[in-house]
């Protein structure tokens, strides 16, 4: 099947400083590509949809300018957390959409990074 | 809005025993229901999906039914198995390409 990677799988960084997450999709190329977040017992909250070559679209209450997101190729996608706070700290997923007359609208999911701000 | 609500975990079981995690949404219209899984270390997987009322989706053993009149989406196994411990989400798509809602997830651990 469908696999999507995501790397760092864990990262700690200082305050301040700015972190890349990387999502990829290893087998399949994805025009559009999603981003989560999870807090502890909580659900995945949308971020950001991006599709390939053009700008991401956030949802009411992301800050683009703190989470940029690039969508250069077709098979990956990051999200950069600028100037972290310890509040950014969570659990970051990114999903890859396959969407063909087939398959219908399918979304495979990375693993997951694990961001912890001191 | 609309929103998925799912029972709290953890749920711990023995091997063998009935599963049911219930599952309720809030929609203005008719979305498409999903149930995703989550093992340890891994992506979430779908599980299965029901794209309008009635339908019944089933996949490895798992079955769930879109009841329109309760709005509920409850995910059900006759027997579960050690392998089936991980963290399961319920969730709503209103149409090909729209957003997904998720419930917070519920932890299943299933004891030999």
């Amino acid at each position: 099947g469908a696999v999507v990677s995501q790397h760092p799988s864990w990262v700690i960084c200082k305050s301040g400083t700015s972190v890349k997450i990387e999502c990829r999709s290893l087998d399949f190329q994805a025009t559009t590509m999603f981003w989560y977040r999870q807090f502890p017992k909580q659900s995945l909250m949308l971020m950001a949809t991006s599709n390939e070559g053009s700008k991401a679209t956030y949802e009411q209450g992301v800050e683009k300018d703190k989470f940029l997101i690039n969508h250069a190729s077709l098979t990956l996608s990051t999200l950069t957390v600028t100037s972290a706070h310890p509040e950014d700290s969570s659990f970051y997923i990114c999903s890859a959409r396959i969407w063909d007359r087939e398959s219908t609208d399918t979304q495979y999911f990375g693993p997951g990074t694990r961001l912890t701000v001191l | 809005g609309d929103s998925v609500t799912q029972m709290e975990g953890p749920v711990t079981l023995s091997e063998e025993a009935f599963l049911t995690i219930n599952c309720t949404y809030t929609a203005t219209g008719y979305p498409s229901l999903f149930w995703y899984v989550q093992y340890p270390g891994e992506g979430l997987q779908l599980l299965l999906k029901a794209t309008k009322a009635d339908d019944k989706g089933s996949n490895k053993g798992f079955e769930a039914t879109y009841r329109k009149e309760t709005t509920s989406f409850h995910l059900e196994k006759g027997s579960v198995q050690v392998s089936d411990s991980a963290v399961y989400f319920c969730a709503l798509q209103y149409n090909q390409g729209g957003k997904l809602i998720f419930g917070q997830g519920t932890e299943l651990s299933v004891k030999p």
